[in-house]
């Protein structure tokens, strides 16, 4: 089993609709949750960063975290052509600094149609 | 958020020939910055941990004696690829940051 599970996709939804993203992780260390969004061909953006479990809202984003279940979410809300990219999760269990290495899930790829 | 440059963002090269890949960070000093590989429609892995001052970790399966990391100042950390060969061809992204991880852009390597 890999240490974060996420659903590569594609998922395509009309503009306008709420998206969500997930991820599901097996080691429970990992108290540190980010989403990434990467388009074509460019390094990943840092979108959203929680903190053990939980909920954080960010404009139309909005990540949840339950440390219970193992899973993490990402909402988009009103979601726009420019949001179409690769969505990635990311986490660990030593903190969230630049001196800590992520483990990644494998990112969806979302398109969102106008 | 900080700021990580690389250059270049893409490099053609022929087989046997070393490529060197620069990572800056602009308006943080960094003495740890990390090198992930990516291939098409896969997620980034961690290659190594660059470590400024002192010698890089490199993660299993990854060649340290082929993938040569120097971090010679807080703002520079470069990786060379020697003796590139076509399975080396894939995008390489640094990252480093204070209290969270950003992001390079991304150097598109094709090895013909």
């Amino acid at each position: 089993q890999k240490e974060v599970e996420q659903d590569p996709g594609p998922l395509s939804v009309p503009e306008g609709a709420i998206v969500s993203l997930n991820c599901t992780y097996s080691n429970s260390a990992f108290q540190y949750f980010m989403w990434y969004r990467q388009y074509s061909r460019k390094g990943p953006e840092l979108l959203m960063y929680t903190y053990s479990s939980g909920n954080k809202e960010d404009g139309r984003f909005t990540a949840q975290v339950d440390k219970s279940s193992k899973y993490i979410s990402l909402f988009i809300r009103d979601s726009q052509p420019s949001d179409s990219a690769t969505y990635l999760c990311a986490m660990s269990a030593a903190g969230a600094s630049g001196n800590t290495p992520l483990v990644f899930g494998k990112g969806t790829r979302l398109s969102v149609i106008a | 958020g900080a700021v990580v440059s690389q250059h270049p963002s893409w490099v053609i090269c022929k087989s046997g020939t070393s490529v060197k890949i620069e990572c800056r960070s602009l308006d943080f000093q960094a003495t740890t910055m990390f090198w992930y590989r990516q291939f098409p429609k896969q997620s980034l892995m961690l290659m190594a941990t660059s470590n400024e001052g002192s010698k890089a970790t490199y993660e299993q399966g990854v060649e340290k004696d082929k993938f040569l990391i120097n971090h010679a100042s807080l703002t520079l950390s470069t990786l060379t690829v020697t003796s590139a060969h076509p399975e080396d061809s894939s995008f390489y992204i640094c990252s480093g940051g204070v209290t969270t991880q950003y992001f390079g852009p991304g150097t598109r390597l094709l090895v013909l």
